[in-house]
């Protein structure tokens, strides 16, 4: 998983604050996922993006979240008005294509957010 | 939905004894991922298997999907104190051969390796 580099590594936000969790892809991949890894519970798909486009979002809470993957620079998971249940830890995955049967999916080391 | 289940939840091995972790789907897997987390950490790509029958190997870890590409085993030969931390299974939801990087995860099974 060297090369997905996610900052922060540990966020720590009080209930109301904004937590911006940011992501940099492997190095040619242009396909971004985001995960969310609850305790007791587990690691559940949030979003899919691709250069400026959101593919799917399924996973991801109606409200108060939102994910953006710009034309440049990193992709960035966006929680509004953090409330305690949003602590998670948060991984980035990206490959380097979709479409095709041998596509690796390689995961960030994650962004621990902790709301007080 | 595709649901994973893992077993055992939980492993404590002595070192250089073998070990297996099961994974079995409710549906046809089209792209079985194993990974593993250790504590804190990201998650480390091991292998993905596609084919029924399929077998990967690397170092003293291997992966088989069965025919029916319904269940999954990831066996370890004598185990080491490295091998410790949780194991993930995930299923691809692409289908009919399309890889989409959506994946559904099982609950994990902990490995622990007394020395």
């Amino acid at each position: 998983n060297a090369g997905v580099m996610q900052n922060p590594r540990h966020l720590v936000r009080r209930r109301g604050q904004e937590a911006r969790l940011r992501c940099s892809p492997m190095k040619g991949h242009s396909h971004v996922y985001w995960y969310r890894q609850l305790p007791e519970e587990g690691l559940k798909f949030m979003v899919y993006l691709q250069k400026e486009n959101i593919i799917d979002e399924s996973g991801m809470p109606k409200e108060r979240f939102s994910a953006e993957f710009p034309k440049e620079g990193p992709s960035i998971l966006r929680i509004q008005q953090v409330v305690r249940g949003d602590s998670a830890a948060y991984f980035c995955a990206s490959s380097h294509r979709t479409g095709l049967i041998n596509e690796k999916l390689f995961f960030g080391s994650g962004t621990q957010l902790s709301v007080l | 939905s595709q649901e994973l289940e893992q077993s055992p939840q939980s492993l404590i091995v002595q070192e250089g004894k073998n070990l297996t972790i099961n994974c079995t789907s409710s549906k046809t897997l089209y792209g079985l991922y194993w990974y593993k987390q250790k504590y804190g950490e990201g998650l480390i790509f091991l292998m993905m298997l596609q084919k029924g029958g399929e077998e990967k190997s690397h170092e003293k870890i291997t992966a088989k999907l069965d025919e029916k590409k319904q269940q999954s085993s990831l066996h370890i030969t004598a185990s080491q104190p490295s091998h410790a931390g949780i194991y993930l299974c995930g299923a691809d939801k692409g289908t009919g051969g399309t890889s989409y990087g959506k994946l559904t995860f099982g609950q994990g099974t902990i490995l622990t390796v007394h020395p």
